[in-house]
């Protein structure tokens, strides 16, 4: 059973470039999404490395053996949000989440 | 698109809830359908799937006192808590699957959340 480790907060200043690491997964892709304070999650990334529709290219994601990065270039104060990284894990038939890392805009 | 929970509340320890997941905009049994919770101050926490085909599966830590069903006559899924304890506490989102591509599924669409609170 795939177990998703994050940080569990990151930081940085207004047009920084700030990474948030998963790792842990398998085979599978990952997929990230950011929850803005008392909102339903959104899909920010997706196989690793594809933005949504509507989704800056400020946001970018990669993806190395067991390793996956979500990397937020330009930040913004509208990016403060927690951001999850998630994959399907065959064995559970199921989604695992990772923890969850809250980002702060200085 | 639009998913619509509804049915949390506050419950005792041992008791159950019904949650249920209104959708319009496409048709519950065509797509993959989960329920996702997330504990007040926590992080998100897969609780179950249903196939198009019929086929639901759970995370241990709620298999065998939850059930996840839908009634296609409704456009609505349901997720039975039975059983509940306090680690169930938390907010209870309806999400749907899409295909982005051949082979990765993603959540597209998420409800609003019900928040079911399991309190003596």
């Amino acid at each position: 059973q795939s177990v998703l480790t994050q940080p569990p907060s990151a930081s940085g200043t207004p047009g920084q470039r700030v990474t948030i690491s998963c790792s842990g997964g398998g085979g599978n892709t990952v997929n990230w999404y950011h929850q803005l304070s008392g909102t339903a999650p959104k899909l920010l990334i997706y196989s690793n490395t594809q933005r949504p529709s509507g989704v800056p290219d400020r946001f970018s994601g990669s993806k190395s053996g067991t390793s996956a990065s979500l990397a937020i270039s330009g930040l913004q104060s509208e990016d403060e949000a927690d951001y999850y990284c998630a994959t399907w894990d065959d064995s559970l038939n199921g989604w695992v989440f990772g923890g969850g890392t809250k980002l702060t805009v200085l | 698109v639009q998913l619509v929970e509804s049915g949390g509340g506050l419950v005792q320890p041992g008791g159950s809830l019904r949650l249920s997941c209104a959708a319009s905009g496409f048709t519950v049994k065509i797509n993959y359908m989960s329920w996702v919770r997330q504990a007040p101050g926590k992080g998100l926490e897969w609780v179950s799937i249903i196939y198009s085909g019929g086929d639901t599966y759970y995370a241990d830590s709620v298999k065998g006192r939850f059930t996840i069903s839908r009634d296609t006559s409704k456009n609505t899924l349901y997720l039975q808590m039975n059983g509940l304890r306090g680690e169930d506490t938390g907010i209870y989102y309806c999400a749907r699957e899409e295909y982005y591509d051949r082979e990765t599924r993603v959540f597209d669409y998420w409800g609003q959340g019900a928040l079911v609170t399991v309190s003596a």
